[in-house]
C-alpha cells in the first residue's frame, strides 16, 4: 500500500521569506499523481499544486512550486514570498493513476506559521 | 477548479438523533464522491466511498449501520450519522472529482 510520509509537524516563516515543506512516499507504481493541499483555520481543503508523475517538469503555480524527485520518491512544496494568508495546514498527497480506486493516500500535515 | 458544496456547515444535535449531511457537486458530474472525518489537528480520515447508483464502499473500521450513505445522482452524495452520540461529533469533509479531488467546506457535527 502506498504511504506519504511528512516529517515536518510544524514549520515557520518570516513573511516575504521562502520555506519549504517536505514529503516522501512510498509506491511500487510508476504512474500516479502527486498533491499539495491547504487547509486554512477556515478548514476549507484548498488544491495549492498537482504534479503527474510522468512530467519531468517540476509543476508551479504563482509563488508555489514543487521539486519531485521520483526516483528518490520525494515531492517538496515551495513557497516563495510568503505571505500571512499563506498560514494554514498543508497536506501531502498520492492518488494512482493506474486504474481502480480513485483514493486520496494523505500525509499527516505540516502546520505553516508565518511570522510578520 | 471544480466546487464541492456541502450542507449543513454546522449542526448540533441531541444523542440518539439523526443527521443527515448534504455534498453536491456544482460544476461536475460525480460518480464517485468521498467522505472523510477529521479530528483537531489530525490529517483527514477516509470514511466511505460513495458510488452513484451502487453501494458505498467503506473503510475498515467505520460501521456502515452508522454512517448511512447514498448516492443518488450525478451531484448529489448524502452522509446520514444514525442514532448520533458524542464520540460521533466531528468534523466531516466530502470530496469528489476526476484526477483531482476537490473538497467541500466542511461540516462540524456536535452530539450533546
Amino acid at each position: 500500500a502506498q504511504t506519504v510520509t511528512q516529517s515536518q509537524p510544524e514549520m515557520s516563516v518570516q513573511e516575504a521569506e521562502t520555506v519549504t515543506l517536505s514529503c516522501t512516499y512510498d509506491t511500487s507504481e510508476s504512474d500516479y499523481y502527486l498533491f499539495w493541499y491547504k487547509q486554512p483555520p477556515s478548514r476549507q481543503m484548498i488544491l495549492v499544486i498537482r504534479q503527474e508523475a510522468y512530467k519531468q517538469q517540476n509543476a508551479t503555480e504563482n509563488r508555489f512550486s514543487v521539486n519531485f524527485q521520483k526516483a528518490a520518491k520525494s515531492f517538496s512544496l515551495k513557497i516563495s514570498d510568503s505571505q500571512l494568508g499563506d498560514a494554514a495546514m498543508y497536506f501531502c498527497a498520492y492518488k494512482t493513476r493506474q486504474g481502480g480506486s480513485e483514493k486520496l493516500v494523505f500525509g499527516k500535515g505540516t502546520k505553516l506559521t508565518v511570522n510578520p | 477548479g471544480a466546487v464541492v458544496s456541502q450542507h449543513p456547515s454546522r449542526v448540533i444535535c441531541k444523542s440518539g438523533t439523526s443527521v443527515k449531511i448534504e455534498c453536491r457537486s456544482l460544476d461536475f458530474q460525480a460518480t464517485t464522491m468521498f467522505w472523510y472525518r477529521q479530528f483537531p489537528k489530525q490529517s483527514l480520515m477516509l470514511m466511505a466511498t460513495s458510488n452513484e447508483g451502487s453501494k458505498a464502499t467503506y473503510e475498515q473500521g467505520v460501521e456502515k449501520d452508522k454512517f448511512l450513505i447514498n448516492h443518488a445522482s450525478l451531484t448529489l452524495s448524502t452522509l446520514t450519522v444514525t442514532s448520533a452520540h458524542p464520540e460521533d461529533s466531528s468534523f466531516y469533509i466530502c470530496g469528489g472529482g476526476t484526477d483531482t479531488q476537490y473538497f467541500g467546506p466542511g461540516t462540524r457535527l456536535t452530539v450533546l
